[in-house]
């Protein structure tokens, strides 16, 4: 049962660059979100769907785009890398909003953006 | 402006004592907070939640204490074990929507 797998595990982007981080989920869930982790500052939501096609935007945003088309699959694009992106990010699902079930969370994607 | 403020930042405990994590929000329409525990290189996983119409939850060695008047929480773990050496987020929500995560607290449990 593999859960909530993120890819890459690493990555390192030269400012300007974009890319796609990868989130699937094999549980089912309607629920998938994504976060970024700093130091010192917890993890703050970036966007989440509560289903396939639905998306919305978290309390840090700017500078990604997701999108939704399958149940099982929710990517995180980054446009143009700055070095403030540079972080952990974790992607998340649960079965949906308002219930009350628990987040599983992937093991996180370490981006660079030298 | 963050929405939960965890304090402290830090904690070390000695083998067999008492943890404590506190946390602070001033949304009142958040009706749910959890606890997640993380180990290096691992995404968080849920430790334990509350929902706000009790005052306590128990699991293990693991209790939660939630005092709404004051909009503050706080995790409690008993006969803290080496094991335990971890980072405990809190964190909520309303409706199981938007999640809003504390800072983060890094426990050592020194055996």
């Amino acid at each position: 049962n593999a859960g909530v797998t993120q890819t890459p595990k690493f990555q390192v982007l030269k400012t300007g660059q974009s890319m796609t981080l990868q989130c699937a989920q094999d549980m089912n869930h309607e629920y998938m979100s994504w976060y970024r982790q700093d130091p010192g500052m917890g993890l703050r939501l970036i966007h989440y769907s509560v289903g396939a096609g639905i998306t919305d935007q978290g309390e840090v945003p700017n500078g990604y785009n997701v999108s939704r088309s399958t149940t099982e699959d929710f990517p995180l694009r980054l446009l143009s890398a700055a070095p403030s992106q540079t972080s952990v990010y974790f992607c998340a699902s649960s079965p949906g909003q308002g219930i009350s079930q628990p987040q599983h969370f992937g093991d996180g994607t370490r981006l660079s953006i030298l | 402006q963050q929405q939960v403020k965890q304090s402290p930042q830090s904690l070390i405990v000695q083998k067999g004592g008492i943890s404590i994590i506190n946390c602070a929000y001033e949304n009142t329409a958040f009706d749910y907070f959890p606890w997640y525990q993380q180990f290096p290189g691992k995404g968080p996983a849920l430790l334990i939640a509350i929902r706000p119409d009790v005052s306590e939850k128990k699991e293990g060695r693991f209790t939660i204490s939630f005092n709404k008047s004051a909009k503050q929480f706080s995790l409690h773990i008993m006969d803290s074990q080496p094991g335990d050496s971890a980072t405990y987020f809190c964190a909520a929500s309303a409706n199981f929507n938007k999640f809003y995560f504390g800072s983060g607290t890094k426990l050592n449990v020194k055996p």
